[in-house]
């Protein structure tokens, strides 16, 4: 199946620092959504845009899609060591069968 | 409150012995899938369903049954496990799986010697 992509793999940042992660996908979509994991639990959905979208945001989260590079960004502003986390990316297609495929994730260490 | 749940969440067991690990949600959604998760690897789907008695592969099936005979449950067979099927497993459930999110589950440790 075609993964969306992360980069990097793995973020190391001081609290109240911004942090930036990046997803690349390869078929056409219909949206894509970013997830997140805290170690061990089940994924927890943060946002969703659509593909005629180009910016979104949800309180510090704030991500841009530009379909025409096929890429993504998740920019999380002022970050807390509470965000530490794994986060994927999901991408939705527009054809075949309808569901998400999920990259690998990047792997968000914020210290205090 | 929504929520999909699964049972149970972590299990030890040996080669060949049958186990099934069930998922239940709440929210009169239609498409319910599985996955698993190992490091390095991501999230790998391995059935989907649909709808009631709507079931489908996804990318890694081979080993695991699935069955769908009420919107609410959609439980993960292993019929003969083997090692290779240590895992960390997730249910999700969704509206439209490709349009709207997906609610997971807790998420299945299983261990399998």
């Amino acid at each position: 199946s075609q993964q969306g992509e992360e980069d990097p793999q793995a973020l190391s940042i001081q609290e109240g620092e911004n942090a930036t992660m990046n997803c690349s996908y390869k078929t056409s979509i219909n949206n894509l959504q970013w997830y997140r994991q805290n170690s061990g639990r089940g994924l927890v959905h943060l946002i969703l845009i659509r593909s005629n979208e180009r910016e979104k945001h949800s309180g510090r989260l704030r991500v841009t899609l530009d379909t025409s590079k096929k890429s993504s960004s998740l920019l999380i502003t002022a970050s807390r060591a509470a965000d530490t986390a794994s986060y994927f990316c999901a991408t939705g297609r527009t054809s075949g069968y309808s569901t998400l495929t999920f990259g690998k994730g990047t792997m968000l260490l914020v210290s205090p | 409150e929504a929520q999909v749940t699964q049972n149970p969440r972590y299990l030890i067991t040996v080669t060949g012995k049958k186990l099934t690990v069930t998922c239940s949600q709440n929210m009169n959604h239609e498409y319910m899938s599985w996955y698993r998760q190992d490091p390095g690897l991501g999230l790998r789907q391995i059935y989907y369903s649909m709808n009631v008695e709507v079931t489908d592969k996804g990318d890694v099936p081979e080993g695991y049954k699935v069955s769908r005979k009420e919107k609410r449950n959609f439980p993960l067979i292993l019929e003969s496990p083997s090692p290779n099927q240590t895992s960390l497993y997730f249910c999700a459930s969704s509206l439209y799986p490709g349009i709207n999110e997906q609610f997971f589950g807790p998420g299945t440790r299983l261990t399998v010697l």
